[in-house]
């Protein structure tokens, strides 16, 4: 699986969107972008995945460069319990390959 | 949808005691189920993967005959520290995909503290 590189931490404000980036210059065709959170002492959450188009759901976007080189969480009203560890990680879906390879992610805290 | 439950959530147990966590998809069959493991401040390590009734696959430097892992049907795995001791201690968190491939949904995680 393509490597990723995320900022160790980020700042945001009650109410207002947060923006995580992640590069992975070195994706695959085949591979799909996939978020989870941690939230301290919890296990992952599943977030959103997407592949090329941008994606969008009930709790963030997913906005994927033309290139797939890099891509952007999007929670759009941050609120407290957003607070937590954001993990971008690159995979094929499918095959025989079913890994996910968790990396340091980027520490959200939102603030009031 | 999705959930994946564990239990205990926590336990604690005496040095060269056997230990087991169990993991439920509650609400989809688990072709695939996953135990990682995570030390404070650390991110989570795969420890193995198991399909139904096969044998599980171990990732390197893991002890296949410490950590016992079954998963006999299609909504349980369960994850056995056998003589465990206190560099054990860790949060266990499982993790469950409907098809071979797909999204891995996670447990709660088990704090495991060998005294």
């Amino acid at each position: 699986d393509a490597k990723t590189t995320q900022p160790p931490s980020m700042d945001c404000a009650e109410g207002r969107a947060a923006n995580l980036p992640c590069n992975h210059s070195t994706i695959s065709g085949n591979e799909y972008v996939y978020w989870y959170r941690q939230i301290h002492s919890q296990g992952p959450q599943y977030i959103i995945h997407g592949l090329k188009n941008n994606e969008t759901n009930e709790m963030a976007s997913l906005i994927i460069t033309e290139d797939r080189k890099s891509s952007t969480l999007i929670l759009p009203h941050a609120t407290l319990r957003d607070t937590a560890v954001y993990y971008c990680i690159v995979r094929v879906l499918g095959g025989s390959n079913y890994k996910l390879t968790f990396g340091k992610g980027t520490l959200l805290t939102v603030n009031p | 949808g999705a959930v994946v439950s564990q239990h205990p959530s926590w336990v604690i147990c005496k040095s060269g005691t056997s230990v087991k966590i169990e993991c439920r998809s509650l609400d989809f069959q688990a072709t695939t189920m996953f135990w990682y493991r995570q030390f404070p401040k650390q991110s989570l390590m795969l420890m193995a993967t198991s399909n139904e009734g096969s044998k599980a696959t171990y990732e390197q430097g893991v002890e296949k005959d410490k950590f016992l892992i079954n998963h006999a049907s299609l909504t349980l795995s369960t994850l056995t520290v056998t003589s465990a001791h206190p560099e054990d201690s860790s949060f266990y968190i499982c993790s469950a995909s409907g098809l071979a491939g797909r999204t891995q949904y996670f447990g709660p995680g088990t704090r495991l503290l060998v005294l």
